[in-house]
Order: structure tokens, then sequence, then C-alpha cells
């Protein structure tokens, strides 16, 4: 069985450019988790979809971050205009009953 | 308000023995799960062990085992038997059922490295 794949692994963009991460999670899974983790501090979580659904955005940073999730598959997490404290990891999450997630090997982003 | 401390950045260990990484949690919601996630030098996030609130007994599986003491707030994740591979940051953290969406706060990870 596939685990969750994310999309780039590493991604160098300068500042004021637009990055797309991308996660496919695990099949059959409803519910899609991104989280982030800058350097040095803690994982943070971001947002939650339930299928398409926006269950909870409460930890995106502010509204250069937009995330989509088409028919329930895979998500895509948008960063427009990228700034520099934006680097850092990004993960993205599945599970089927919001019980044990599955993380992908997550996404290094560096804007410069 | 719910918070997951790991006290310990680096941590070292003998190959073959065991070691105890240390984590407490802060949340007044009576039902919560508990996680230990470890993150090797490659990046991805592997899920080691999971112990819920309610349950009776310490969670363990293979290896791994899950010291919860409920009354002290602490779930440290005990490593027997330590391999080269154990090398890696790992992360406890904390899901609250309350709020009903499974997303889960983390700790600051502590880094733990085995020596031969």
């Amino acid at each position: 069985e596939a685990g969750v794949t994310q999309f780039p692994s590493h991604s160098v963009i300068e500042k004021g450019q637009t990055v797309t991460l991308r996660c496919d999670p695990i099949s059959g899974h409803d519910n899609l988790y991104w989280y982030r983790r800058v350097m040095g501090k803690e994982i943070k979580f971001l947002l939650h979809f339930v299928k398409e659904s926006k269950q909870d955005e409460s930890g995106m940073p502010n509204n250069r971050f937009l995330a989509e999730r088409t028919g329930g598959t895979y998500s895509t997490l948008k960063v427009q205009p990228a700034e520099l404290e934006d680097s850092g990891v990004y993960f993205c999450a599945s599970s089927q009953d919001r019980a044990k997630a599955f993380f992908g090997q997550g996404t290094r982003l560096t804007v410069v | 308000a719910q918070k997951i401390t790991q006290t310990q950045p680096g941590m070292f260990v003998q190959e073959k023995e065991a070691v105890t990484l240390d984590c407490t949690y802060d949340t007044s919601d009576p039902s919560y799960g508990l996680f230990w996630y470890k993150q090797p030098s490659s990046g991805e996030m592997i899920f080691l062990i999971y112990q819920g609130s309610y349950d009776q007994q310490n969670a363990t599986e293979g290896r791994y085992s899950l010291n919860f003491q409920k009354a002290r707030k602490s779930a440290n994740l005990v490593i027997s038997a330590s391999q080269l591979g154990d090398s890696a940051m790992y992360f406890c953290a904390m899901s609250v059922h309350s709020s009903n969406t499974g997303k889960l706060i983390f700790g600051q990870g502590t880094t733990l490295q085995v020596k031969p």
C-alpha cells in the first residue's frame, strides 16, 4: 500500500515568488492534515481537510497561504507571495479515523 | 492550553542498551491520545506508538513501549535494546479528542544518537 506522498521533496524559490506543494494521501483516507516545522521550532498544525472540506484552518499563518483538496483526493498548499519566514519543512499527513496519522516525507521549502 | 514538552534536546545511548525519552503534556480535556513519531535523517515521520488516555495498560510495539503516568501527565518513550538505526529525532505529540479533528500538538523533539 502506497504511503503519503509529497511533491516536491525540496524547493528553493526567491522571495515574492509562488510555490505550490502537493500531497497525495493514502487512498481511502478522508482526513488530510498539513503541518509545518520552521527551523528550530516545533511542528505546528496548519489545517485539516475532511474529504474536500476544510474542517479546521486555525493554524494557517496568513492569507498568503491557500490550501485546496480537489475532489477529496490530493491536496495542494500554495504560498503566494513567499516570504523568508515561510522557509521550513511542510508535512502532510492522512488518517482514516482521526487517530493514527501517517505522514509524508515532507517538503523542504527554502525562500531566499 | 494544550502543550507537549520534551526537555531533552539530545540524548546518547550505547548500542543494545535501553533509553527513555521524556515527554510531559498539559491538557484539561479528559479524553486524548498520545503519540510518538520518529524522524530519521531522510526526513519522513514514522509513527511508532499510540496511547489513549483511557487505556488501562501501557502501549507496547516491539522494542518500543510507552510509560504512561496519567497523574504526572507524562508519556515517556522507552526503546529497549537500542540499534544504530534508532538514531533519529523523536517527537511526542498529543491529540485532544474534544476538538474532533485529530490534529496533533507536537513537542520540540529529542535527537537520539546510538553509539556503537
